[in-house]
């Protein structure tokens, strides 16, 4: 299974843009990237997903190098409603997530 | 409803007891999941419906773990004679297709005492 490795903490300031970024050397062709993200006594929440080209969508935005290993996950705006922990899972099986230990997002106003 | 609902939220069973957790997932969603999240860890997959086929029980940590969902819509997680290690978060996915993004509930906390 491919895996993905990102950093155990990140902190920002709210109001500013927020880059998180998610290494994953071994993907395969295949291979979508998807990100999610769990608030604290939540289930995860689906944010995006991308196989090549970058992505948006109301909630974030994903940045796919060109070579495909590795990716960033963009939140234009950083509110204290995104302080969570941030997840970059390649499915393995096509449907399983391997969530990994993500990167903790501390958001300070 | 509006998202997948998980019940109950908190569950504490003596250890040896047997426990049933329900998932309710979003209606007409084919695909469901089941996932494990120990204190401090990231969700771990456990197990996968097509419908009412489970396609895929290869999380499961053990043959004490059993998993239906008869009728294709509401699931169920069972333990059988749960051991202190089975203290975890379970949380239950839904989607439309396997591999789109998947709406979680919040997850049944389960404390083996």
């Amino acid at each position: 299974d491919a895996k993905t490795t990102q950093p155990n903490s990140m902190e920002s300031n709210e109001e500013e843009p927020v880059h998180l970024p998610c290494n994953h050397s071994t993907i395969s062709g295949t291979d979508y990237i998807h990100w999610y993200r769990q608030l604290p006594s939540q289930g995860p929440e689906y944010v995006i997903h991308g196989l090549t080209s970058n992505v948006n969508n109301r909630m974030a935005s994903l940045a796919i190098a060109e070579d495909r290993k590795s990716s960033t996950l963009i939140l234009h705006r950083a509110t204290l409603r995104d302080a969570a922990v941030y997840y970059c899972i390649l499915p393995f099986s096509g449907y399983a997530l391997n969530f990994g230990k993500g990167t903790s997002l501390l958001v300070t106003p | 409803g509006a998202g997948v609902s998980q019940s109950p939220r908190y569950k504490v069973a003596k250890r040896g007891q047997d426990v049933a957790l329900r998932c309710d997932p979003i209606s007409g969603h084919v695909s469901l999941f089941w996932y494990q999240q120990a204190l401090g860890q990231g969700p771990e997959f456990l197990t996968y419906f097509q419908n009412e086929a489970q396609l895929d029980k290869s999380g499961l940590p053990s043959d004490r773990f059993f998993a239906e969902r008869p009728e294709g819509s509401v699931s169920t997680l069972k333990i059988q004679r749960t051991q202190q290690e089975d203290s975890a978060v379970y949380l239950c996915a839904s989607s439309f297709t396997a591999n789109y993004g998947y709406t979680f509930g919040s997850g049944t906390r389960l404390t083996v005492v």
